[in-house]
């Protein structure tokens, strides 16, 4: 089955923790994507990488970090530094030479600070 | 101005309607349109896509796009209990490959 995986499905941290949400995916796309999502709101982009071993910010890539090392993989953590995590996190791909180059996204990770 | 405009509804229609959900962008630039379902606790599923002026039809749903009015909506016809959900819109911009999101139309069918 092609697809995007996220784990874990559910996340509790405690304050003052960094966590690491996973996301793989194994239908050959070349640009993946981080979002969050809040309650009543649209998603917002945090980080998007292209290309393998390169990433760019989104709009609130604040408190977040990436790497992508591999195609198939682009993981996020929630560091410390950010305020307010609790949220829905989306992560999507897309290919990248397509005139369209629509997202898909993953089951997401529902994430909430105790 | 917010980037990619929705109502956020909710919009209510009878079981067998036409629902019309609209969304406005400010972008000149914009290239592609897209539509997404997305139910509650539940990850955003494509439905369409348009990126030339006119309509789109792909069975009992219908998106159209006027970029002189930078205007795009989606008409879903025969409206059935199990669309009602969280409808967004997303445009992605002239350049790049990101996608810019409306905050969403809760649609609920009565049946």
């Amino acid at each position: 089955d092609g697809g995007i995986t996220q784990s874990p499905k559910y996340l509790f941290r405690k304050e003052g923790q960094n966590v690491t949400l996973s996301c793989e995916q194994n239908l050959n796309h070349d640009a993946m994507y981080w979002y969050r999502q809040d309650p009543g709101q649209g998603l917002r982009l945090i980080y998007y990488s292209q290309i393998v071993n390169d990433f760019q910010k989104g709009d609130i890539a604040e408190g977040y970090s990436v790497s992508r090392e591999k195609k198939e993989s682009f993981p996020l953590t929630v560091t410390s530094a950010q305020k307010n995590p609790t949220a829905f996190y989306l992560c999507a791909s897309s290919i990248g030479t397509s005139t369209v180059r629509q997202q898909f996204f993953g089951p997401g990770t529902r994430l909430t600070v105790l | 101005q917010k980037e990619v405009e929705q109502n956020s509804g909710p919009l209510s229609v009878p079981e067998g309607a036409i629902a019309s959900l609209n969304c406005t962008y400010s972008d000149r630039g914009s290239q592609s349109f897209f539509w997404y379902r997305q139910y509650s606790g539940k990850s955003p599923e494509l439905i369409m896509f348009i990126y030339s002026n006119g309509d789109k039809e792909d069975g009992r749903f219908t998106a159209q796009l006027n970029k002189a009015s930078q205007y795009v909506s989606l008409l879903i016809r025969d409206s059935q209990p199990s669309d009602s959900a969280t409808y967004l819109c997303a445009v992605r911009a002239q350049y790049g490959n990101k996608l810019v999101f409306g905050a969403g139309t809760i649609l609920r069918v009565k049946s």
